[in-house]
C-alpha cells in the first residue's frame, strides 16, 4: 500500500526550539509539500519541492524551511517555533508533468502545539 | 480570500439522502480536486476533472465543472454515515510550471445523521 508517512502524529514544543517534521513517501514521487491547517482558514501552502535540493515558498513561507536532501524525504524546519505555529501539518506527494492533472497522497498529519 | 471556497460551510443531511457542496474559484485553473477529510486525518483524493471537462462521474460521486462560471459541484449520492467528513476543493492553477500546485478551499463540513 502505497503510502505518505509524518514521522509525529502530535508533537508538543516550547517557545523557541527548533522544530523538525518529516515526511517520507514510498511512491517515487517529484513533488513533495508542506501544508498547515488552521480552522477557518484550511490548507496553506508552506513550501513545496519538485527535486532532490529544490525547493519553492509557499504562500506563507514566513518561519519555517525546508530540506529535501533525497527524494523519498522533505523535512519541514520550524527555526525557533512560536506559539502562532501551533498548527496541524500536512505533508503531500504528486507526481510531476507537463500534464499536471494528478491527485496528490497526503500523510495523516502532524498536531503541533508550541506553548 | 481564497481562490478556492466551498459552499455551504455546513451540511446535514439523513442517510439515503444526497448531498451537494459546491466551489467557487477566480482564476484561470488547469484542473479542479476533490478531497474528503476525515476528523483530525490527512486528506484523501477523490476525483480530478479536467478544465476540457464538463462532468464526471466515480461511484456515488458526481462532478461538474463550469468554466465560464469558474464553479464546480460535487454531488454524493444516497448517503451513507461514513461520508461524514469535511470535503475540500482545490484548484491546479495554471501558473506555468510543471509542478501541479494546488489551492486549497476552506471546506465544507457535512454530517450524514443515520
Amino acid at each position: 500500500d502505497v503510502k505518505v508517512t509524518q514521522s509525529s502524529r502530535y508533537l508538543v514544543k516550547r517557545t523557541g526550539e527548533k522544530v523538525f517534521l518529516e515526511c517520507v513517501q514510498d511512491m517515487d514521487h517529484e513533488n513533495m509539500f508542506w501544508y498547515r491547517q488552521d480552522p477557518g482558514l484550511g490548507l496553506r501552502l508552506i513550501y513545496f519541492s519538485y527535486d532532490v535540493k529544490m525547493k519553492e515558498k509557499g504562500d506563507i513561507p514566513e518561519g519555517y524551511s525546508v530540506s529535501r536532501e533525497k527524494k523519498e524525504r522533505f523535512s519541514l524546519i520550524l527555526e525557533s517555533a512560536s506559539t502562532n505555529q501551533t498548527s496541524m501539518y500536512l505533508c503531500a506527494s504528486s507526481l510531476y508533468g507537463r500534464r499536471k492533472n494528478y491527485g496528490y497522497t497526503f500523510g495523516s498529519g502532524t498536531r503541533l502545539t508550541v506553548v | 480570500s481564497q481562490q478556492g471556497e466551498e459552499d455551504p460551510q455546513a451540511l446535514s443531511i439523513q442517510e439515503g439522502e444526497n448531498a451537494t457542496m459546491n466551489c467557487s474559484y477566480k482564476t484561470s485553473i488547469n484542473n479542479l480536486q476533490w478531497y474528503r477529510q476525515n476528523s483530525g486525518r490527512g486528506l484523501v483524493h477523490l476525483i480530478l476533472i479536467r478544465s476540457n471537462e464538463r462532468e464526471k462521474h466515480s461511484g456515488r460521486l458526481r462532478v461538474t465543472l463550469d468554466t465560464s462560471k469558474k464553479s464546480s459541484s460535487l454531488l454524493i449520492t444516497a448517503s451513507r454515515a461514513a461520508d461524514t467528513a469535511s470535503y475540500f476543493c482545490a484548484t491546479d492553477l495554471n501558473y506555468g510550471g510543471a509542478t501541479n500546485k494546488l489551492i486549497f478551499g476552506t471546506g465544507t463540513l457535512l454530517a450524514v445523521q443515520p
